[in-house]
């Protein structure tokens, strides 16, 4: 139990449909991340949130759209999807970016969704 | 790039044997970190290592930090069934991973 739960763990879906990845963590940290993992990759960063507020988007295409609604839960949005982008969706948490020593703070990873496009 | 890569990019022991594994970056740090991923699972943090520290030791596991070469390598001794995974390191702020080694301890 590393204290980050995501859900669902398995979803399959077309090109069409809209869905939502879903993080919660228990573990009273205020920065959340979303990371996209592709077999042969690089580990991708995707979104980070501070205190419920964006500050990194990594570039990420519009079709994914997070959304932070407090600093315990972390959702991904997401609409219109292209084969390219099944892959392992990982959520993490760590204590708030603001401190001095928020770079020595390990980040503490849920399981990820293995999302399938169709 | 601030991103870590991991060298080999995978590697099979039998069990008992040391493992070592290596990264290197590219740009000056302030840390790094190494973390673990089972088949399946989320990335677990194994052990930090500041810029102004050439080694360091958590149980089984050993890390070196050669700054001036831009590379840190984790040494896992007496390995056992149960080490197998893949192992990233994380550069400066966290935010850059590898592709990772991917480590197989055979029984």
């Amino acid at each position: 139990e590393t204290g980050v739960t995501q859900t669902p763990r398995h979803l399959v879906m077309g090109m069409t449909n809209k869905k939502s990845l879903k993080c919660e963590q228990h573990l009273g940290h205020n920065a959340m991340y979303w990371y996209k993992q592709s077999a042969k990759k690089p580990l991708e960063l995707m979104f980070v949130y501070n205190f419920k507020e964006q500050t990194e988007n990594n570039s990420v295409p519009s079709r994914f759209s997070p959304e932070c609604p407090n600093s315990s839960h972390l959702f991904l949005h997401l609409h219109t999807l292209q084969p390219e982008d099944s892959a392992l969706y990982l959520c993490a948490s760590s204590q708030d970016l603001s401190r001095p020593e928020w770079e020595n703070q390990p980040q503490h990873f849920g399981d990820g969704t293995r999302l399938s496009i169709l | 790039s601030q991103q870590g890569e991991e060298d080999p990019q995978a590697l099979s022991i039998q069990e008992g044997e040391n493992a070592t594994m290596n990264c290197s970056y590219k740009t000056s740090i302030n840390n790094l970190q190494w973390y673990r991923q089972n088949s399946g699972r989320g990335l677990v943090h194994l052990i930090l290592i500041r810029s102004n520290e050439r080694e360091k030791h958590s149980g089984r596991l050993r890390v070196t930090l050669d700054t001036s070469k831009k590379s840190s390598s984790l040494l896992i001794t007496a390995s056992r069934a149960a080490d197998t995974a893949s192992y990233f390191c994380a550069t400066g702020n966290q935010f850059y991973f590898g592709t990772g080694t991917s480590l197989t301890v055979i029984p």
